[in-house]
């Protein structure tokens, strides 16, 4: 009964591929996110949705591109893969009402060789 | 913009000492202040937080205490273990907002 997950936990690719990372929650929660650590650790925000609809789009160049079929999934398509796209990749839910807690996913490491 | 600092980024302490991690916002209508702890490999996970309409709140050897005057909030583990080694991430969210500030993380080293 895995709250959030997330395909593949490990991508390894050559620079130029195009990736795709899916991630889905079963915690009936409205909010999902994507967040890109590097290797300092620091979390970035990526994007978030709410019931389908992108409500947060921080600088992050337009080859990665998010899709929400439905509020339990949230995916991420990378084209044209670069060096500095190697990181870990966390997707997380929240309930947009109420409680502020995040779940995070078990995250997917890629590598750009 | 909002922003949270954190310090310090690197924490060494010894076995039983008590750690304290200090975090300062900016965005004064954030109420809401989530601590999660990240283990080496692993996604992080919240440990404790606190509302804006409390000053303190402790669960077990972990407490969390918040000045919104100064808008200012730091985490006290006490008696620490080295299962406590790990990356800490305190966070700033407010009612109304889209996401969460996180600041930078401290590595906590705890020796046995």
């Amino acid at each position: 009964d895995t709250a959030v997950s997330q395909t593949p936990k490990y991508l390894v690719t050559q620079m130029g591929n195009d990736k795709s990372i899916k991630c889905e929650q079963n915690l009936g929660h409205d909010t999902m996110y994507w967040y890109k650590q590097d290797s300092k650790k620091f979390l970035k925000i990526m994007f978030s949705y709410n019931n389908k609809e992108l409500i947060i789009n921080e600088t992050v160049p337009n080859r990665f591109s998010p899709k929400s079929p439905d509020k339990a999934h949230l995916n991420l398509h990378i084209n044209s893969l670069e060096l500095g796209d190697s990181a870990v990749y966390f997707c997380a839910s929240s309930q947009l009402a109420g409680v502020r807690e995040q779940y995070f996913g078990p995250g997917t490491r890629l590598t750009v060789t | 913009g909002e922003n949270v600092e954190q310090h310090p980024s690197t924490l060494s302490v010894q076995e039983g000492d008590s750690a304290v991690i200090k975090c300062t916002y900016s965005d004064s209508a954030s109420n809401y202040f989530p601590w999660y702890k990240q283990e080496l490999g692993k996604r992080p996970q919240l440990i404790i937080d606190i509302r804006s309409n409390v000053g303190e709140k402790k669960d077990q050897r972990i407490a969390v205490t918040l000045n919104k005057t100064a808008k200012h909030f730091s985490l006290h583990i006490t008696e620490t273990q080295p299962e406590d080694s790990a990356v800490y991430f305190c966070a700033a969210w407010r009612t109304g907002g889209f996401k969460t500030i996180f600041g930078a993380g401290t590595r906590l080293f705890v020796k046995a």
